[in-house]
């Protein structure tokens, strides 16, 4: 089955930590995004690449890092410079040209402790 | 100013009512829009999109998109206690600045 797999679901983190969520997909998809959602919020958007070895900084980049080595992986590293980690991560996929939908993973759940 | 901007709601309608769920953008060079629903704790799904001015129709959803006036609606006929979701709006930009930016989601309650 195509589709686009977060891993793990749920993830706790000692304060000071780095942590990285896993996003990988199987749809051929060029375009991949990082998004951040916090209680009763909309999604913001972290980091996004259009294709391969490029990524650029979304609204709320600080604190985060991203690679694109593969056109299938992208995976999101929360620093311990990011003050505010505990939220919902959810990774997206779409073609690049925008007539399509992005699909989502099942997200992860990052609670810091 | 946000790049989409949405009413947090709830709006609250009864069932069988319709339900106006609204959306603006900033970006006029934005191209495509999308309206995803969003049950707590769960990923977005995607419900539709459109990139023509005017109207699209899916079964008992309307998306309704005025370029004019950076204007996106969804329209929900007959509405159902299971359409209680929060409903996010979201607008692509391409040519470059390739990116897909959401509005913050408009609570929707469907009331017995």
């Amino acid at each position: 089955d195509g589709g686009i797999t977060q891993s793990p679901k749920y993830l706790f983190r000692k304060e000071g930590q780095n942590v990285t969520l896993s996003c990988e997909q199987n749809l051929n998809h060029d375009a991949m995004y990082w998004y951040r959602q916090d209680p009763g919020q909309g999604l913001r958007l972290i980091y996004y690449s259009q294709i391969v070895n490029d990524f650029q900084k979304g609204d709320i980049a600080e604190g985060y890092s991203v690679s694109r080595e593969k056109k299938e992986s992208f995976p999101l590293t929360v620093t311990s410079a990011q003050k505010n980690p505990t939220a919902f991560y959810l990774c997206a996929s779409s073609t690049p040209r925008g007539t399509t939908e992005a699909f989502f993973g099942q997200g992860t759940r990052l609670t810091v402790v | 100013q946000k790049e989409v901007e949405q009413n947090s709601g709830p709006l609250s309608v009864p069932e069988g009512a319709i339900a106006s769920l609204n959306c603006t953008y900033s970006d006029r060079g934005s191209q495509s829009f999308f309206w995803y629903r969003q049950y707590s704790g769960k990923s977005p799904e995607l419900i539709m999109f459109i990139y023509s001015n005017g109207d699209k129709e899916d079964g008992r959803f309307t998306a309704q998109l005025n370029k004019a006036s950076q204007y996106v609606s969804l329209l929900i006929r007959d509405s159902q206690p299971s359409d209680s979701a929060t409903y996010l709006c979201a607008a692509y930009r391409g040519g470059g600045g390739n990116k897909l930016t959401f509005g913050t989601g408009t609570q929707l309650k469907v009331e017995l």
